[in-house]
Formats: structure tokens, C-alpha cells, sequence
């Protein structure tokens, strides 16, 4: 089914680095959320967007409503150990399905 | 408040039998969607009820099914069961169908056919 692309797929770092990542989708969305995901748990919303070229801070996160309305990012500053998980992005048209990205899987050495 | 709730947790089902997952939204939550999440295949859309109406679906077999009640808890039920419906079902609630509709995941049911 349709997903949004999501890049990088994977991230090795080291604690207390910056980390960013993206989503891209060829259809315009109103809504963008991240989300994280720890093993065996559900996905944890992070933060919502709902306007375009919006720029939302939760923390030490921040994510953005791209002005095309078909793009999204999420940076994470001074990288911590629970920062470890996957992150999925997710867009949404009106009342549309939610579609997710495929996931960005963040590892980080101490 | 409460988060969102699943039941069971884990459920372990043998080929050709058929399985019923439970899920209880947020209080004043109406929407409820369903997904199934595999390793290869990530988040996979199943459907999503809001008012006891199905409004968007997946695509998957008509093996998969749902329904909503009306305290907007809701159930899927897969019949039949495949191999590859081993995964993770999870169930994610908002308060309405568009507009601010955040949803907010419960646990997931770990589903595993032998």
C-alpha cells in the first residue's frame, strides 16, 4: 500500500550527537506525526503538526511541517541512551487513512 | 486518563483456527484503527471505525474483519488463520475522524500461528 519514504533507514551514533531524519511523500498531507517505538510496545506519539512550514519542539526534539506540504523532519539534539527505538513518520490527508514511513532505526554507542 | 488498551497481550493459535483482538480506545475517543505490524512490512493499515462505521480500509483479505460498538471499543477478528498472520496488531485511537486527530497506540497483541 502507499508509505511514505523515510531516510535514513537505520542510525549508528555516538551519545551526544545531533540526529535528523525525514520523510518524503509524492501526495500533499494536512497532518504529520512522529512517533517512537520501543521493542514490544506501541508507538509513542512524539509530535503533531498541522500547519504548513510549522515548527513544533517537544524536548530536546523537533520536528517540522515542510512548506510543500510533502515533507517532514525530525531532529534530535545532544542524543541520550533512551533516545535508542525506532521513529516512524506518519501523514495523513483530511480524513484520509494515516500512512507511515517505514521506520528509522536509531542505535547509540555510549 | 487512561491510554489505550489491548486485550490479550499475547495469543499463541494454530493454522485454520480464527482469532478475535480486543481493543478500548481513550474515553471520549471515537475513532479507532487497526495495524498490523510485521518486520518486513512495517505499519500496515487494517481499518478505522469512527460512530460504529467502517471509514477507511486496508488491503488486506477479507479474512480480516472489525467492528466497532457503541462505547467505540472495538474488535478484529481474522479467520482462518496464516502463518504470515504472525505479528504485532496494534489498535490506536483519536478523538475524531479529521482535523486535530492524533492517534495514540495501545500495547499491541502479539499474535503467533504455528
Amino acid at each position: 500500500g502507499q508509505q511514505l519514504n523515510q531516510s535514513p533507514q537505520s542510525m549508528f551514533i555516538q551519545e551526544g550527537e545531533d540526529v535528523s531524519m525525514n520523510c518524503t511523500s509524492s501526495s500533499i498531507f494536512n497532518t504529520w506525526l512522529w512517533y517512537k517505538q520501543d521493542p514490544g510496545e506501541g508507538p509513542v506519539l512524539l509530535i503533531a503538526l498541522y500547519k504548513a512550514g510549522e515548527l513544533t519542539s517537544n524536548g530536546r526534539l523537533t520536528a517540522q511541517f515542510g512548506i510543500t506540504r510533502k515533507d517532514s523532519f525530525l531532529n534530535i539534539s545532544a542524543s541520550i541512551p533512551s533516545d535508542v527505538g525506532i521513529y516512524f513518520c506518519a501523514g495523513r490527508q483530511g480524513a484520509q487513512k494515516l500512512v507511515f514511513g517505514q521506520g528509522t532505526r536509531l542505535t547509540i554507542n555510549p | 486518563k487512561a491510554g489505550v488498551t489491548q486485550t490479550p497481550r499475547y495469543l499463541i493459535k494454530t493454522r485454520g483456527q480464527q482469532v478475535t483482538l480486543s481493543c478500548s480506545p481513550i474515553s471520549g475517543h471515537r475513532s479507532v484503527s487497526w495495524y498490523q505490524q510485521t518486520p518486513g512490512q512495517g505499519l500496515q493499515f487494517l481499518f478505522e471505525y469512527f460512530s460504529e462505521t467502517q471509514r477507511n480500509k486496508g488491503n488486506f483479505p477479507g479474512r480480516f474483519s472489525g467492528r466497532q460498538f457503541s462505547n467505540s471499543r472495538s474488535e478484529m477478528n481474522v479467520s482462518t488463520l496464516e502463518l504470515g498472520d504472525s505479528a504485532l496488531y496494534l489498535c490506536a485511537s483519536s478523538l475524531v475522524l479529521a482535523g486535530a486527530n492524533e492517534q495514540f497506540f495501545g500495547p499491541g497483541t502479539r499474535l503467533t500461528v504455528l
